[in-house]
Formats: structure tokens, C-alpha cells, sequence
């Protein structure tokens, strides 16, 4: 079935470093492609997405692209925040089923020091 | 616009209890899931409703759980005698329509904790 992989963590680095969080996906057909973003105690909040191949998500200087050819979908910031500290998700939509449901990875820590 | 709703946002019950878990989706939206997220894991599909309608339960345990969205009122969580191993946070998501492309929308969660 379909799945995804993100790189495990947590993942530190001072403020204004560069952030790449990995993420790779196994699926049939075409699916939509999502990060979304969990801060401490809270609910997911979508970041950003991408609906085929070679589109390019961005929100609040997040961004990744849909790589068919290596079936990828890298998060990358060029200048993390500490306020950027927060689980991070990947995610993809059932393109089989086209019911929405979302299959998502592991999740990512992410800590950012001042 | 409220967002979507869950309450309680924190529930403890004692082995053998039931838990019932609320979920008020955005207003205009039909279609709710809900999602279990084990300590240090990603989030794992539950099940998908519409009003009135089971749409997709693959990711339902057989017995003790169950879900139910009415015509009116929010969609419920059910689950029955519960185990330590139900301790989890349950999110519920809305959206306006279903297909892969659409954007849902989460609830902050119901951290149950069975003690």
C-alpha cells in the first residue's frame, strides 16, 4: 500500500541555519503531496502542498517540490526561526481512493536554538 | 469561522470505561476523519464519514471502537472498555468535499489517557 518515509530526528540547529527535512513516498497513481506542522500541544496546521508532479509548495519561506522521477518531496528553509521549532509532517492524499484520506510519515522534530 | 471543535481536549479513564470523543467539523463542511497518533508516531487513519454515512473504517480495530456522524450534531468517537494501549492523542479533520487535492482542516485533539 502506500506510505511514507521522513528522516528521523530530532533534527537541531541554531537560528538561521538551512533546513532540509527529507521525505520520500511510495504510491500508485497520482497522489496530492502534503507537510503539515504540529506545535506542542496543538493540532496539525497545513503548511503547504503540492497536486502533481513538479509543482512547487510554499508558505512563511517553506518550501518543497513534488519529485515524480525520485518520488520525493523535500521541506527545505532557507533561515529557520526559533518560533520554527515543531513536529513536522509529510503526508499524501489516496489518489486510489480519492476519498482524502492522508497517509502520513513518522513526523520530524525540529529544534532550533537561539 | 470557528474551527474545527474537539472536546474534551484532555480525557482519563480508568481501564474498562468508555471514552466517547466529540468532533464539530468547520460549518459547511461534510466529511470528517479521524486519526489516532500513538506516542512518538506519525498520525494513522481511522475512519471517514459523511452525514449519516461510514464512507471508510480500514482503519478501525474490529471491536470496542466505533464512529457515527448524524444529521445533526457532531461525529462521535466511541470507544468501549477501554485498554492502556487506547492511550493516544485522537485528532478529527474536516473538509468541504472529498478527492485528493482537498485541503483538511484538524481539531486540536482529545488526549485520552487510561489509567
Amino acid at each position: 500500500g502506500d506510505s511514507v518515509t521522513q528522516m528521523e530526528g530530532p533534527v537541531t540547529l541554531s537560528e538561521e541555519a538551512f533546513l532540509t527535512i527529507n521525505c520520500t513516498y511510495t504510491a500508485t497513481g497520482y497522489p496530492s503531496l502534503f507537510w503539515y506542522v504540529q506545535y506542542p500541544g496543538e493540532g496539525l496546521q497545513l503548511l503547504l502542498k503540492a497536486t502533481k508532479a513538479d509543482d512547487k509548495g510554499s508558505n512563511k519561506g517553506f518550501e518543497a517540490t513534488y519529485r515524480k522521477e525520485t518520488t520525493s518531496f523535500h521541506l527545505e528553509k532557507g533561515s529557520v526561526q526559533v518560533s520554527d521549532s515543531a513536529v513536522y509532517f509529510c503526508a499524501l492524499a489516496d489518489g486510489s481512493s480519492n476519498t482524502g484520506k492522508l497517509i502520513f510519515g513518522q513526523g520530524t522534530t525540529l529544534q532550533v536554538k537561539p | 469561522n470557528a474551527g474545527v471543535m474537539q472536546n474534551p481536549r484532555h480525557l482519563v479513564r480508568r481501564r474498562g470505561q468508555e471514552a466517547r470523543l466529540r468532533c464539530s467539523p468547520m460549518k459547511g463542511h461534510s466529511h470528517v476523519y479521524w486519526y489516532r497518533q500513538l506516542p512518538e508516531e506519525g498520525l494513522k487513519f481511522m475512519v471517514y464519514l459523511q452525514k449519516e454515512n461510514i464512507i471508510d473504517e480500514s482503519g478501525m480495530p474490529k471491536e470496542r471502537f466505533s464512529a457515527e456522524f448524524p444529521k445533526e450534531g457532531p461525529s462521535i468517537l466511541r470507544i468501549q472498555q477501554v485498554v492502556r494501549g487506547d492511550s493516544a492523542a485522537y485528532f478529527c479533520a474536516s473538509s468541504p468535499a472529498t478527492g485528493s487535492n482537498t485541503e483538511a482542516f484538524f481539531g486540536q485533539g482529545t488526549r485520552l489517557t487510561v489509567v
